[in-house]
C-alpha cells in the first residue's frame, strides 16, 4: 500500500523569507502523481502544485516550487517570498495512475509572521 | 463554475442519532469523492462515484455509513447510529472523469460533532 509521510507537524517562517516543507512517500508504482494541497483555517482545500512522476523537471507555480527526487521518494515544497496569506495547513498527497483516491500525509501547519 | 458545495457546514448530534450530509459537485464533473478528516490528520478516502455508480469503498466505510448519488448529480452521505468516533470533518470532492488523473476540487466540508 502506498503511504505518505510528512515529518514536520509545524513550521514557521517570516514574511519574505523562504521555507521548505518535507514529504516522503512509499510506492511500488512507477507512474503516479504527487501534489501539495493548502488548507487555510476554516476554508476549503486547494491545489498548490502538481508533479507527474514521469517528468524529471521539477514543477513550479509562481512562488511555489518542488524538489522531486524519485529515487529517494522525496517530494518537498519550497515557498519563496512567504506572505501572510500562505499561513495554512499543507498536505502532501499521492495518486497512482490507475487509482481514484488521493492518499494524504498528516499535514504541516505553516505559520507566517510579519 | 460555483465550486463544490456541502450542506450543512456544521452538525452537532447526540450519539445514536442518524445524520445525513449533502454534496453538490461542480456541474460538469462526473466523479465524486467522499473523504473523512479527523483532527491532526490528513483526509482519508471513504468512497467514490462515477456518475451514479459507487465504484469504490474504503474499509473505513462501516455498515453504518451509506452514500448515494442519484442521477449522477448531488450525493448524500448518511451515518446511522452515530458514535463519538464519527466526529470529524467530512469532505466532498469532484473531478472530471476519464483515463489518467483529473484534479479533484474540494468542498468546504461538513464538521460533525457527536456528543
Amino acid at each position: 500500500a502506498q503511504t505518505v509521510t510528512q515529518s514536520q507537524p509545524e513550521m514557521s517562517v517570516q514574511e519574505a523569507e523562504t521555507v521548505t516543507l518535507s514529504c516522503t512517500y512509499d510506492t511500488s508504482e512507477s507512474d503516479y502523481y504527487l501534489f501539495w494541497y493548502k488548507q487555510p483555517p476554516s476554508r476549503q482545500m486547494i491545489l498548490v502544485i502538481r508533479q507527474e512522476a514521469y517528468k524529471q523537471q521539477n514543477a513550479t507555480e509562481n512562488r511555489f516550487s518542488v524538489n522531486f527526487q524519485k529515487a529517494a521518494k522525496s517530494f518537498s515544497l519550497k515557498i519563496s517570498d512567504s506572505q501572510l496569506g500562505d499561513a495554512a495547513m499543507y498536505f502532501c498527497a499521492y495518486h497512482n495512475q490507475a487509482g481514484t483516491a488521493l492518499i494524504f500525509g498528516k499535514g504541516t501547519t505553516l505559520s507566517v509572521s510579519s | 463554475d460555483t465550486g463544490v458545495s456541502q450542506d450543512p457546514r456544521h452538525k452537532i448530534t447526540k450519539r445514536g442519532q442518524n445524520v445525513t450530509f449533502r454534496c453538490d459537485p461542480i456541474s460538469e464533473h462526473n466523479r465524486l469523492y467522499w473523504y473523512r478528516q479527523t483532527l491532526g490528520q490528513g483526509p482519508e478516502f471513504l468512497t467514490y462515484f462515477q456518475n451514479e455508480a459507487q465504484l469504490e469503498k474504503s474499509r473505513l466505510l462501516s455498515d453504518r455509513f451509506s452514500a448515494e448519488r442519484p442521477k449522477g448529480s448531488f450525493s448524500t452521505l448518511e451515518i446511522q447510529r452515530t458514535e463519538q468516533g464519527d466526529s470529524a470533518m467530512y469532505l466532498c470532492a469532484s473531478s472530471r472523469g476519464g483515463t489518467g488523473y483529473y484534479e479533484q476540487y474540494f468542498g468546504p466540508g461538513t464538521r460533525l460533532t457527536v456528543t
